[in-house]
């Protein structure tokens, strides 16, 4: 069975800018969560989509949103992109709706922002 | 919002048992309590999870006392491969995930 995956790994976007990384969650899972980690603040819960609804939302502005699609391919989007927002960026998923259940995740993508 | 904290680092040499404790200062009765290991470049990977009390499978045990104000993840004979940080991870509804603060194990030979 695949794994969890996510594009691109890495990019170097400006000041300014949008960004928007895609998931791939496993075959049959249908909640995907997205997470940020920097060496600062550690593993930070973006937000979680199940059956195409956010069902759960960190303390994040605006800037950072996220959808998913019915076939539970998830994207999450930066717009205004600032210095601070550089990070890696992981999605998981998993079979059920709660955060309750094991996540899968991803390798994540190593937004740099210059 | 939970405040999960965690040590730091530690180390530990290998085949001894090594416990991980995770203090979480407000946890609700129905929060689960999750543990993760991840290694350089790579996503978590699960480890186990649990509720109250104790929970065990093949590659580790959680405790979870029950104030529920601190857990611990014991990994059994540790091994070089064990080297990792460890995350704790408490969640109990909407805008209630946070994980811990990481603790990164050093397994010596």
């Amino acid at each position: 069975k695949a794994g969890v995956t996510q594009t691109p790994r890495y990019l170097i976007k400006t000041r300014g800018q949008q960004v928007t990384l895609s998931c791939s969650p496993i075959s049959g899972h249908r909640s995907v969560s997205w997470y940020q980690q920097t060496p600062g603040q550690g593993l930070q819960f973006l937000f979680e989509y199940f059956s195409e609804t956010q069902r759960n939302k960190g303390n994040f502005p605006g800037r950072f949103s996220g959808r998913q699609f019915s076939n539970s391919r998830s994207e999450m989007n930066v717009s205004t992109l600032e210095l601070g927002d550089s990070a890696l960026y992981l999605c998981a998923s998993s079979v059920g709706t709660s955060l309750s259940y094991e996540q899968y995740f991803g390798p994540g993508t190593r937004l740099t922002v210059t | 919002l939970a405040k999960t904290t965690q040590p730091i680092s530690m180390d530990s040499y290998e085949g001894q048992e090594v416990n991980i404790t995770c203090s979480h200062n407000n946890i609700a009765t129905n929060d689960y309590i999750t543990w993760y290991q991840q290694f350089p470049s790579q996503g978590p990977r699960f480890i186990i999870q649990g509720y109250k009390t104790k929970v065990t499978n093949e590659v580790a045990s959680l405790f979870i006392p029950a104030d529920r104000k601190s857990s611990t993840l014991s990994l059994p004979r540790v091994s070089l491969s064990d080297t990792a940080v460890y995350y704790c991870l408490v969640e109990g509804g909407y805008q209630k995930v946070t994980f811990g603060t990481g603790t990164k194990l050093q397994v010596i030979p």
